[in-house]
């Protein structure tokens, strides 16, 4: 069965560096998310991305967040300078259309910032 | 603007007994609304959604939920718990109004016990 996929599983980094989270979405699948989830706390939405640019985004999404589908398969996000309260697990995850349809979710990158 | 709000954080049970996890959502149009379970260390798989026409929705591993249009509500139900049903629940309502987001609850960790 096709999954979407997360590189890598654990990230450690140091406050201020740049981190990029990496995520082979299903194949034949056009829309693409990020969420994130702070230890303890909700699946939070950052963003959507279809036709090769954000759909939506959350007001945590700022401008130190940045999505891009550099090729067929991947997907990444990106954040600039990291903060200790970027700390969490992020998701990624695809759907084949609209976001009425399921959303498939990869298995998550958690995300420790020191 | 949606929102979703999971009526407690743990829910516990015995194997056996009735499983219900209660899910109320708020959205300014007509909601798709989806029942998400994560086990430890996991990403989210999808139990169930409903999107249009029946009402009574019924999804993996047993589960089943009701959309009330007048009450708001999805709750989550499972006539018997199994050990392998102990998780973390999430309910997430999602709707197109331009763009494409998904909005989860606070989420519901499942206890059952022997």
């Amino acid at each position: 069965e096709p999954e979407v996929t997360q590189t890598p599983s654990h990230q450690v980094t140091q406050m201020g560096q740049e981190v990029i989270l990496r995520c082979v979405p299903i194949s034949n699948h056009l829309y693409f998310y990020w969420y994130r989830q702070i230890l303890g706390q909700k699946v939070e939405f950052l963003v959507s991305f279809y036709n090769n640019e954000i759909s939506e985004k959350s007001e945590i999404f700022d401008d130190q967040f940045s999505v891009e589908r550099p090729d067929g398969s991947n997907f990444t996000l990106k954040i600039r300078s990291t903060k200790l309260e970027d700390s969490a697990m992020y998701f990624c995850a695809s759907s084949e259309s609209r976001s009425t349809d399921t959303q498939y979710f990869g298995p998550g990158t958690r995300l420790t910032v020191l | 603007a949606q929102s979703v709000t999971q009526l407690g954080s743990h829910v516990s049970v015995s194997e056996g007994a009735l499983v219900l996890l209660r899910c109320n959502y708020s959205s300014s149009v007509p909601p798709y609304l989806f029942w998400y379970v994560q086990y430890p260390n996991q990403g989210l798989q999808l139990l169930l959604k409903y999107t249009t026409g029946a009402t009574l929705v019924k999804g993996i591993n047993g589960f089943e939920a009701e959309f009330k249009k007048s009450e708001t509500s999805f709750h989550l139900t499972k006539p018997s718990a199994h050990m392998s049903d102990a998780a973390e629940y999430f309910c997430a309502v999602s709707s197109f109004t331009g763009g494409f987001k998904t909005i989860f609850g606070a989420g519901t960790r499942l206890f059952v016990k022997a």
